[in-house]
């Protein structure tokens, strides 16, 4: 069955730092993926997205996204976080042909410091 | 920018009780899907429509859980009775084809 592993429960940088969030996801082949953004008490809204060719995609807010394949990772990054980044980050894939079977990852709680 | 809406935002009720939460989705989008989410989990399926047809409602809790889409535009999820493991946040989305958008969630406390 797929699945989707995001192994950091809650991470805390400081403002200005860099961020990478991690995402594994099990599957036979290569699914789409996505990156979503929930503030608390909200619903959630795209970061950005994978279907297919190259394997950097750049998302809203700054964000970007690497695919690999040997991996099966999908890691979230940003060269500098900004307090209004603090939220829940969730992770999440498709597989092609699925009809919209989206699986989320448990999702990785950010806190910013000053 | 146009956006899914849902109501209520928040929903107090008492176990036993029926509730009912109301979807509206982005105008064409002809895919429409509840989600159930607990706190500190990642969303959940509960049930998809193409149109006002069912495609997926295999995680639905039939027994307690109805959906319907009936003119393939909103959608009303309800559950009777509620039960305590029932309070979470229930999320709609809605699909032109493969992206999904969210709406704001209606956040369910069963008491």
């Amino acid at each position: 069955a797929q699945s989707v592993t995001q192994p950091d429960i809650h991470i805390t940088v400081s403002e200005g730092a860099s961020l990478e969030l991690r995402c594994n996801y099990s599957y036979g082949a290569t699914p789409y993926l996505f990156w979503y953004v929930q503030s608390p008490g909200q619903g959630l809204q795209l970061l950005l997205k994978y279907f297919s060719g190259d394997t950097l995609v750049q998302g809203i807010k700054g964000f970007e996204a690497e695919f690999k394949r040997s991996q099966s990772s999908f890691n979230l990054r940003k060269p500098s976080v900004h307090w209004s980044d603090a939220a829940e980050y969730f992770c999440a894939v498709e597989a092609r042909g699925s009809q919209g079977n989206l699986i989320f990852g448990k999702g990785t709680k950010l806190s910013v410091k000053p | 920018e146009a956006e899914v809406a849902q109501s209520p935002r928040y929903k107090i009720t008492e176990k036993s009780q029926a509730v009912a939460f109301w979807c509206d989705p982005i105008s064409g989008h002809a895919t429409l899907y509840w989600y159930r989410q607990i706190l500190g989990q990642g969303p959940e399926l509960l049930v998809q429509f193409q149109d006002e047809s069912v495609v997926d409602d295999s995680q639905l809790p039939k027994d307690r859980f109805s959906a319907e889409r009936l003119k393939g535009v909103d959608s009303t999820l309800k559950i009777q009775p509620a039960e305590l493991g029932d309070s979470a946040m229930y999320l709609c989305a809605s699909s032109p084809r493969v992206e999904q958008f969210f709406g704001p969630g209606t956040r369910l406390t069963v008491l």
